[in-house]
């Protein structure tokens, strides 16, 4: 199983400041990495898929990079509503696994 | 308008057994692998079961393989998980989700989710 590991556990950040979240895979998952947002009391939402591919709908301001076993989750600066948890999750060996979460809250 | 509907949970008792069903709408639900992913109560997200557009192939996690079963009726645009043998890790709000597609691939990431349905695993 492939274990992906999310830091920081928690980012405090304020409102317009640019937020770096990584996440870290026990073995190559290639690009195959995906990136959901976690809104509390919401389903989760998906944001990037593939490493570094927008889903639709979502807005420039997220965007994500890295291939192998590091990546990284960009958001360039944070409105109100991104305030929230994320979560990495892996597709390129079954099972598939999900990192444990980075908290992004306000400062 | 995609909409995923959840329905099925409650509390059962350990060792019990549980059906959870997904209404889905507005897509062509025979195209797209289907999902189930779980969070306990304050926890992070963990993936159940999936399962192909046909229904001829089915995915579990070690958790739960053997116990649970998912399958779908493209006739009722639903998909299904039937739980036995509960136990109280099982505790969690069950999403039920699709498979994500675009530029004609599919891919085994979690685009359209529904609400929830909580399943309670207590005595």
């Amino acid at each position: 199983e492939i274990v992906l590991t999310q830091s920081p556990a928690t980012l405090s950040l304020s409102p317009g400041e640019r937020a770096t979240l990584s996440c870290r895979a026990s073995q190559s998952v290639s690009s195959y990495l995906a990136w959901y947002q976690q809104r509390p009391g919401q389903a989760p939402r998906l944001l990037i898929y593939d490493a570094s591919n927008r889903a639709t709908g979502i807005p420039a301001r997220f965007s994500g990079s890295g291939s192998g076993t590091d990546f990284t989750l960009t958001i360039s600066s944070l409105g109100p509503e991104d305030f929230a948890v994320y979560y990495c999750q892996q597709r390129s060996n079954w099972p598939l696994t999900f990192g444990g979460g980075t908290k992004v809250e306000i400062k | 308008e995609v909409q995923l509907l959840e329905s099925g949970g409650g509390l059962v008792q350990p060792g019990g057994s549980l059906r959870l069903s997904c209404a889905a709408s507005g897509f062509t639900f025979s195209s797209y692998a289907m999902y189930w992913v779980r969070q306990a109560p304050g926890k992070g997200l963990e993936w159940v079961s999936g399962i192909s557009g046909s229904g001829g192939i089915t995915y579990y996690a070690d958790s739960v393989k053997g116990r649970f079963t998912i399958s779908r009726d493209s006739s009722k645009n639903t998909l299904y998980l039937q739980m036995n043998s509960l136990r109280a890790e099982d505790t969690a709000l069950y999403y039920c989700a699709s498979g994500a597609c675009s530029g004609g691939g599919c891919y085994s990431y979690f685009q359209h989710w529904g609400q929830g349905t909580l399943v309670t695993v207590s005595s």
